[in-house]
C-alpha cells in the first residue's frame, strides 16, 4: 500500500532563508508524486507533480522538488522564502491504477518570519 | 478556477441526524472525489465516482454514502452524524487528460461540526 511521510508538523524559516519541506513515500510501483499547498480557509491547490521524465520538477511560485528513487524522496524547496509562502503544505502520492487515487502526508505548516 | 462549488459551506448539527453535503462541478470531469481534513491526518479519501452511478469506497468510508445521478453533482450524506464526523470536507475532480498523474482540482470546503 502507498504512503506518505512528511517529516516536521512544522516548520520555522526566516524571510529570505531556504525553504525545505520533506516527503518520503512507499509505493510498490513508480509513483506519481504531488505537493500540494492550502492557504487558510481555503482548498488546495497544486505546486508541482512528478509523472516520469526530468527528475527535478519546476512548480508554482518558485517552488521545486527533487525525485529521489534511491531515497523514495520527494523533497520540496524554495531558494528564499517570502511572507507570503506561509501556508500548509501537503505531499501526496497516486499509482496508476487508473482511479488516480491520492494518499496524502500529515502535512507541514510553513511559517515565515520578517 | 476549476469550476467547482461545495454547498454548505458551514454546517453545525447534531449527533444522529442525517447530513448530505453537495458537491457542484461545471467542467463535465469524469471522476470526482470526496475527502476529509482532519489534523494530524491529512487528506483522507472517504469515497470517490468514475461516472454517472460509478462510485466506490474510499480509505475512510464507514459511516458515508455518495450519489452520483448526474454527471455536475456528487453528493455525500452522513445517515446519522456522530463527533468523529466533524471535520472540513473536500470535493475534488480530475483533471481530464486522461492520463497517469493528473491534477486533482478541489473544492472550498464544507466545515461540519457535530454536537
Amino acid at each position: 500500500a502507498q504512503s506518505v511521510t512528511q517529516l516536521g508538523s512544522h516548520v520555522s524559516v526566516s524571510e529570505g532563508a531556504l525553504v525545505l519541506l520533506r516527503c518520503n513515500y512507499s509505493s510498490s510501483v513508480p509513483p506519481y508524486l504531488f505537493w500540494y499547498v492550502q492557504y487558510p480557509n481555503q482548498g488546495l491547490q497544486l505546486l508541482l507533480k512528478y509523472t516520469t521524465g526530468a527528475t527535478l520538477v519546476k512548480g508554482i511560485n518558485g517552488f521545486e522538488a527533487e525525485f529521489k528513487k534511491s531515497e523514495t524522496s520527494f523533497h520540496l524547496t524554495k531558494p528564499s522564502a517570502h511572507m507570503s509562502d506561509a501556508a500548509e503544505y501537503f505531499c501526496a502520492v497516486s499509482e496508476d491504477t487508473g482511479f488516480q487515487k491520492l494518499v496524502f502526508g500529515t502535512g507541514t505548516r510553513l511559517l515565515v518570519s520578517p | 478556477d476549476a469550476g467547482i462549488t461545495q454547498s454548505p459551506r458551514h454546517k453545525v448539527t447534531e449527533t444522529g441526524t442525517p447530513v448530505t453535503l453537495r458537491c457542484h462541478q461545471t467542467e463535465n470531469h469524469r471522476y470526482m472525489y470526496w475527502y476529509r481534513q482532519d489534523p494530524g491526518h491529512g487528506l483522507r479519501l472517504i469515497h470517490y465516482s468514475y461516472g454517472v452511478k460509478d462510485t466506490d469506497k474510499g480509505e475512510v468510508s464507514d459511516g458515508y454514502s455518495v450519489s452520483r445521478s448526474k454527471t455536475e453533482d456528487f453528493l455525500l450524506t452522513l445517515e446519522s452524524a456522530t463527533s468523529s464526523q466533524t471535520s472540513v470536507y473536500f470535493c475534488a475532480i480530475r483533471g481530464i487528460a486522461g492520463g497517469p498523474g493528473d491534477e486533482q482540482f478541489f473544492g472550498p470546503g464544507t466545515r461540519l461540526t457535530v454536537l
